[in-house]
């Protein structure tokens, strides 16, 4: 079964610290994985997206298949940056999006 | 850059009563999805459609539930005889080679 996991409900961090968001995924074949934010009161974006290793924001995510994750990292986080952070998968066809549930980044002044 | 718009944002209904939930997907995209969002709660799949049928549909999409392409460009979600669990933000999204764009979201709230 596709499952999706994010152990961190929410995540405290200073202004300037390094900020990890932590997901793991479980999948038959080899999904596709990707980040969505949420700003307060905006609609969910993508973030990025493992087939692009691109770093939008100064984020960026390494897809370990030994391991089955896809951390979420940034050097230095911003007050910016404060917003729902949700993993996801998809199939090759990007069909089915399986979110996390979500963790709530506060970056502290 | 082009935008998935749903309507409307902010939808009251009394229990029982049928709702649609409207979205205008991205023209070019093929693939078009719902999702919930109870509050407080994660981000759950509803359905997916693809060229002009059901693709894909999770354990809550049930009768309760359908989904139409009326005219090639708008997608729509009818919920019959509403619940007060179904109280949530409902996200449309479309998609084109795995990137998926999403709505701005409708809120529903059923009293």
């Amino acid at each position: 079964a596709q499952r999706v996991t994010q152990p961190e409900k929410l995540l405290s961090v200073f202004k300037g610290a390094p900020v990890e968001l932590k997901c793991n995924y479980s999948y038959s074949g080899s999904p596709e994985l990707f980040w969505y934010v949420q700003y307060s009161r905006q609609r969910l974006q993508l973030l990025l997206r493992h087939i692009s290793r691109e770093s939008i924001k100064g984020f960026t995510a390494d897809l370990n298949k030994g391991e089955t994750s896809f951390h979420l990292k940034k050097p230095f986080a911003q007050e910016e940056d404060s917003a729902m952070y949700y993993c996801a998968l998809s199939d090759n066809y990007g069909q089915n999006f399986v979110f996390g549930p979500g963790t709530r980044l506060s970056v502290l002044p | 850059e082009p935008e998935v718009t749903q309507t409307p944002s902010h939808q009251v209904t009394q229990m029982g009563q049928e709702v649609i939930l409207r979205c205008v997907p991205i023209s070019n995209h093929l693939y078009f999805y719902w999702y919930r969002q109870i509050l407080g709660q994660k981000v759950e799949f509803l359905v997916s459609f693809y060229n002009n049928e059901i693709s894909e549909k999770s354990e809550i999409f049930d009768d309760q539930f359908s989904v139409e392409r009326p005219d090639g460009s708008n997608f729509t979600l009818k919920i019959r005889s509403t619940k007060l669990e179904d109280s949530a933000m409902y996200f449309c999204a479309s998609s084109e080679r795995q990137k998926a764009f999403f709505g701005q979201g409708t809120r529903l709230t059923v009293v």
